[in-house]
Protein backbone atom coordinates (compact mmCIF):
# COMPACT_ATOMS: atom_id res chain seq x y z
CA UNK A 1 0.00 0.00 0.00
CA UNK A 2 1.15 3.48 -0.78
CA UNK A 3 -0.34 5.05 1.78
CA UNK A 4 -1.69 8.89 1.70
CA UNK A 5 0.32 10.30 -1.54
CA UNK A 6 0.40 14.25 -1.88
CA UNK A 7 1.76 16.06 -4.90
CA UNK A 8 3.89 18.11 -5.01
CA UNK A 9 6.59 18.17 -2.34
CA UNK A 10 8.08 21.77 -2.73
CA UNK A 11 5.99 24.27 -4.94
CA UNK A 12 7.10 28.49 -4.80
CA UNK A 13 4.22 30.76 -6.15
CA UNK A 14 3.91 34.44 -6.61
CA UNK A 15 1.14 36.36 -4.93
CA UNK A 16 -2.35 35.68 -6.43
CA UNK A 17 -1.39 32.83 -8.17
CA UNK A 18 -3.38 29.68 -7.90
CA UNK A 19 -3.12 26.02 -8.01
CA UNK A 20 -4.03 22.72 -6.50
CA UNK A 21 -1.99 20.15 -4.11
CA UNK A 22 -3.01 16.74 -4.52
CA UNK A 23 -3.92 14.03 -2.20
CA UNK A 24 -5.13 10.55 -2.62
CA UNK A 25 -5.04 7.62 -0.59
CA UNK A 26 -5.52 3.52 -1.13
CA UNK A 27 -6.91 2.61 2.01
CA UNK A 28 -10.32 2.92 1.17
CA UNK A 29 -10.67 5.17 3.99
CA UNK A 30 -14.05 7.40 4.39
CA UNK A 31 -12.28 10.42 6.51
CA UNK A 32 -9.87 12.86 5.06
CA UNK A 33 -8.58 16.07 6.02
CA UNK A 34 -5.97 18.92 5.09
CA UNK A 35 -4.12 20.35 7.91
CA UNK A 36 -1.27 23.46 8.05
CA UNK A 37 1.53 23.30 10.20
CA UNK A 38 2.91 26.61 10.93
CA UNK A 39 6.28 27.14 13.13
CA UNK A 40 4.92 27.48 17.43
CA UNK A 41 1.13 27.04 16.38
CA UNK A 42 0.86 23.12 15.64
CA UNK A 43 -1.14 21.63 13.00
CA UNK A 44 -4.44 23.19 12.37
CA UNK A 45 -7.64 21.82 10.02
CA UNK A 46 -8.44 23.64 7.11
CA UNK A 47 -11.19 21.30 5.50
CA UNK A 48 -12.24 18.12 6.01
CA UNK A 49 -14.64 15.50 4.53
CA UNK A 50 -16.48 12.08 6.26
CA UNK A 51 -17.12 10.30 2.71
CA UNK A 52 -17.60 11.21 -1.18
CA UNK A 53 -19.04 14.05 -1.91
CA UNK A 54 -19.43 15.44 1.78
CA UNK A 55 -16.80 18.23 2.69
CA UNK A 56 -16.85 20.97 5.63
CA UNK A 57 -14.77 23.66 7.25
CA UNK A 58 -12.36 23.05 9.82
CA UNK A 59 -10.34 25.91 11.56
CA UNK A 60 -8.40 28.57 9.02
CA UNK A 61 -10.56 27.41 6.02
CA UNK A 62 -10.23 31.23 4.10
CA UNK A 63 -8.65 31.06 0.92
CA UNK A 64 -8.81 26.69 0.10
CA UNK A 65 -11.54 25.11 -1.45
CA UNK A 66 -12.08 21.44 -1.68
CA UNK A 67 -14.09 18.82 -3.26
CA UNK A 68 -13.85 15.09 -2.75
CA UNK A 69 -15.63 13.45 -5.70
CA UNK A 70 -14.15 9.77 -4.88
CA UNK A 71 -13.32 8.10 -1.59
CA UNK A 72 -9.34 8.27 -3.34
CA UNK A 73 -8.65 12.14 -3.64
CA UNK A 74 -9.03 14.89 -1.57
CA UNK A 75 -7.64 18.24 -3.71
CA UNK A 76 -6.95 21.01 -1.80
CA UNK A 77 -7.07 24.31 -4.42
CA UNK A 78 -5.29 27.57 -3.15
CA UNK A 79 -7.56 30.30 -4.96
CA UNK A 80 -5.40 33.50 -4.74
CA UNK A 81 -2.01 32.27 -3.04
CA UNK A 82 -0.70 34.81 -0.35
CA UNK A 83 2.24 35.00 1.64
CA UNK A 84 0.18 34.23 5.04
CA UNK A 85 -0.34 30.74 3.08
CA UNK A 86 3.26 29.75 3.01
CA UNK A 87 3.29 26.70 5.12
CA UNK A 88 3.75 23.39 5.07
CA UNK A 89 0.35 20.95 4.07
CA UNK A 90 -0.33 17.36 5.42
CA UNK A 91 -3.25 15.57 4.16
CA UNK A 92 -4.44 12.69 6.05
CA UNK A 93 -6.73 9.66 5.91
CA UNK A 94 -8.79 7.48 8.24
CA UNK A 95 -11.03 4.67 8.93
CA UNK A 96 -12.46 5.94 11.74
CA UNK A 97 -10.53 8.81 13.98
CA UNK A 98 -11.68 8.21 17.25
CA UNK A 99 -9.97 4.40 16.99
CA UNK A 100 -7.82 4.30 14.49
CA UNK A 101 -5.96 8.22 14.61
CA UNK A 102 -5.16 9.86 11.40
CA UNK A 103 -2.29 8.27 8.71
CA UNK A 104 -0.65 11.14 7.08
CA UNK A 105 0.89 12.10 3.89
CA UNK A 106 4.40 13.08 3.88
CA UNK A 107 3.36 16.97 3.28
CA UNK A 108 3.50 19.71 0.17
CA UNK A 109 6.25 22.94 1.60
CA UNK A 110 4.11 25.78 -0.18
CA UNK A 111 6.37 29.25 -0.70
CA UNK A 112 4.65 32.20 -1.75
CA UNK A 113 6.18 35.55 -2.44
CA UNK B 1 -13.65 23.82 22.85
CA UNK B 2 -11.62 20.70 23.08
CA UNK B 3 -7.91 21.54 23.42
CA UNK B 4 -4.58 19.99 24.24
CA UNK B 5 -1.21 21.34 26.12
CA UNK B 6 2.25 19.78 26.43
CA UNK B 7 5.06 20.70 27.51
CA UNK B 8 6.86 23.38 25.59
CA UNK B 9 10.42 22.16 24.21
CA UNK B 10 13.25 22.13 22.94
CA UNK B 11 14.02 19.09 25.26
CA UNK B 12 17.61 17.83 25.23
CA UNK B 13 18.61 15.07 26.93
CA UNK B 14 21.79 12.47 27.19
CA UNK B 15 21.62 9.22 25.55
CA UNK B 16 19.82 6.56 27.45
CA UNK B 17 18.27 9.24 29.97
CA UNK B 18 14.61 8.81 30.74
CA UNK B 19 11.95 10.95 28.98
CA UNK B 20 8.79 12.94 30.21
CA UNK B 21 6.94 14.68 27.99
CA UNK B 22 4.11 16.29 29.47
CA UNK B 23 0.40 16.30 28.05
CA UNK B 24 -3.15 17.51 29.32
CA UNK B 25 -6.36 18.27 27.53
CA UNK B 26 -9.29 19.77 27.61
CA UNK B 27 -12.49 17.94 26.35
CA UNK B 28 -16.26 18.05 27.09
CA UNK B 29 -16.64 14.23 26.99
CA UNK B 30 -14.82 11.52 26.63
CA UNK B 31 -11.60 11.54 23.85
CA UNK B 32 -9.46 9.14 22.51
CA UNK B 33 -5.68 10.36 22.86
CA UNK B 34 -2.58 9.98 20.80
CA UNK B 35 1.03 10.43 20.15
CA UNK B 36 2.66 11.17 17.17
CA UNK B 37 6.19 11.74 15.99
CA UNK B 38 7.56 13.89 13.28
CA UNK B 39 11.06 13.51 11.91
CA UNK B 40 12.81 16.22 10.41
CA UNK B 41 11.48 16.42 6.86
CA UNK B 42 8.78 13.88 7.07
CA UNK B 43 4.98 13.95 7.46
CA UNK B 44 3.83 12.62 11.40
CA UNK B 45 3.64 8.68 12.42
CA UNK B 46 1.11 7.60 15.06
CA UNK B 47 3.18 6.13 17.80
CA UNK B 48 0.89 5.28 20.45
CA UNK B 49 -3.08 5.49 20.94
CA UNK B 50 -5.43 5.31 23.81
CA UNK B 51 -9.11 4.87 23.07
CA UNK B 52 -10.38 4.65 26.96
CA UNK B 53 -9.38 5.59 30.36
CA UNK B 54 -6.64 3.45 32.08
CA UNK B 55 -5.68 2.24 28.89
CA UNK B 56 -1.99 2.15 28.24
CA UNK B 57 -0.88 3.22 24.60
CA UNK B 58 3.10 1.76 23.62
CA UNK B 59 5.28 1.70 20.99
CA UNK B 60 9.12 1.35 20.15
CA UNK B 61 9.67 1.41 24.32
CA UNK B 62 7.43 4.37 24.64
CA UNK B 63 4.39 4.30 26.99
CA UNK B 64 1.38 6.36 27.90
CA UNK B 65 -1.23 6.05 29.89
CA UNK B 66 -4.75 7.32 29.98
CA UNK B 67 -5.77 9.28 32.91
CA UNK B 68 -8.98 10.72 33.24
CA UNK B 69 -8.85 12.12 36.66
CA UNK B 70 -5.55 13.96 35.93
CA UNK B 71 -7.18 14.53 32.53
CA UNK B 72 -3.04 13.58 31.28
CA UNK B 73 -1.52 11.47 28.67
CA UNK B 74 2.18 11.58 29.29
CA UNK B 75 4.58 9.94 27.21
CA UNK B 76 7.10 8.51 28.96
CA UNK B 77 10.59 6.09 27.87
CA UNK B 78 12.80 4.85 29.84
CA UNK B 79 16.24 5.23 27.61
CA UNK B 80 16.05 7.08 24.93
CA UNK B 81 18.49 7.03 21.84
CA UNK B 82 20.07 9.33 19.18
CA UNK B 83 17.09 8.10 16.53
CA UNK B 84 14.26 9.54 18.80
CA UNK B 85 15.47 13.12 18.22
CA UNK B 86 11.86 14.41 16.60
CA UNK B 87 9.21 16.66 17.45
CA UNK B 88 6.88 14.75 19.50
CA UNK B 89 2.82 15.89 18.98
CA UNK B 90 -0.26 15.48 21.60
CA UNK B 91 -3.79 14.95 19.82
CA UNK B 92 -7.04 14.24 20.43
CA UNK B 93 -9.92 13.41 18.89
CA UNK B 94 -14.15 12.85 20.10
CA UNK B 95 -15.57 9.55 20.28
CA UNK B 96 -19.28 9.18 18.78
CA UNK B 97 -20.68 12.27 18.61
CA UNK B 98 -18.70 15.70 18.57
CA UNK B 99 -16.55 16.77 16.44
CA UNK B 100 -15.34 12.86 16.20
CA UNK B 101 -13.64 13.85 12.38
CA UNK B 102 -11.05 15.75 13.58
CA UNK B 103 -7.76 15.97 15.49
CA UNK B 104 -6.91 18.54 18.11
CA UNK B 105 -3.01 18.60 18.13
CA UNK B 106 -0.65 20.34 21.04
CA UNK B 107 1.62 22.52 19.88
CA UNK B 108 4.55 19.72 19.86
CA UNK B 109 7.88 19.14 21.64
CA UNK B 110 11.40 19.30 20.07
CA UNK B 111 13.07 16.26 21.60
CA UNK B 112 16.97 16.55 20.91
CA UNK B 113 19.05 13.62 21.88
CA UNK B 114 22.76 14.06 22.05
CA UNK B 115 25.22 10.80 21.89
Amino acid sequence: NAGVTQTPKFQVLKTGQSMTLQCAQDMNHEYMSWYRQDPGMGLRLIHYSVGAGITDQGEVPNGYNVSRSTTEDFPLRLLSAAPSQTSVYFCASSPGPAKNGYTFGSGTRLTVV
Amino acid sequence: GDSVTQMEGPVTLSEEAFLTINCTYTATGYPSLFWYVQYPGEGLQLLLKATKADDKGSNKGFEATYRKETTSFHLEKGSVQVSDSAVYFCALTMGSGGSNYKLTFGKGTLLTVNP
